[in-house]
């Protein structure tokens, strides 16, 4: 059974960077057809892609983050990060990890077929 | 940008009811839409996918369709557990994942 679960800190200051990590465990991030996401929700909000990357390495991310964004792929350790630099209160959310399947198969229709619980990360000094 | 809207925003309604939610792109995107559920307090989960393939697990009484700009999510007859909010996301444009606004499902 896939499981993700996101960690990293709950409290981040203005300006500093984001970073958290999702482990994978019943599955191997190194597995073909899948990338590795994130999509964060502020509070009472709708949902936002952030970006996500293939084990290889290729990666796509939001246009709107995309200077401040990096998602990296740990396959020694099962885990994928991601990095938020420069946060301000805006970026307060609640961040998720995810599973994308689909994108490097032949039809190319994708989807983000499993999720992590999801962490709160505050943005304030 | 490729944008999404969803209609209505919230819906009240019984159990047993037919509920049908509608979702709009700003361009076609084919066939590469993907509907979510989300309960309080817990994760997204994928209902439809490729807009109308029924995830493994997802009750029959969950159908998409659509294609182009135009797509629908039918609850055909609905039950307590499927008080939620609802989103669909466009999976065509891959410099952007974009999910919809969202529509909330609730207790007539």
């Amino acid at each position: 059974q896939l499981q993700l679960q996101e960690s990293g800190p709950g409290l981040v200051k203005p300006s500093e960077t984001l970073s958290l990590t999702c482990t994978v465990s019943g599955a191997s991030v190194n597995t073909d057809n899948y990338y590795w996401a994130w999509i964060r929700q502020p509070p009472g909000k709708g949902l936002e892609w952030i970006g996500m990357r293939y084990y290889s390495g290729s990666a796509y991310y939001s246009p709107s983050l995309k200077s401040r964004v990096t998602i990296s792929v740990d396959t020694a350790n099962n885990q994928f990060s991601l990095k938020l630099g420069s946060v301000t209160a805006a970026d307060t959310a609640v961040y998720y990890c995810a599973r994308h399947f689909g994108l490097a198969t032949p039809s190319g229709l994708n989807w983000f077929d499993s999720w992590g619980h999801g962490t709160l990360v505050t943005v304030s000094s | 940008d490729i944008q999404m809207t969803q209609s209505p925003s919230s819906l009240s309604a019984s159990i047993g009811d037919r509920v049908t939610i509608t979702c709009r792109a700003s361009q076609s995107i084919r066939n590469y839409l993907n509907w979510y559920q989300q309960k309080p307090g817990k994760a997204p989960k994928v209902l439809i996918y490729a807009a109308s393939s029924l995830q493994s697990g997802v009750p029959p009484r969950f159908s998409g369709s659509g294609s182009g700009t135009d797509f629908t999510l039918t609850i055909s007859s609905l039950q307590p557990e499927d008080f939620a909010t609802y989103y669909c996301q466009q999976s065509y444009y891959t410099d952007d994942f974009t999910f919809g606004p969202g529509t909330k499902v609730d207790f007539k």
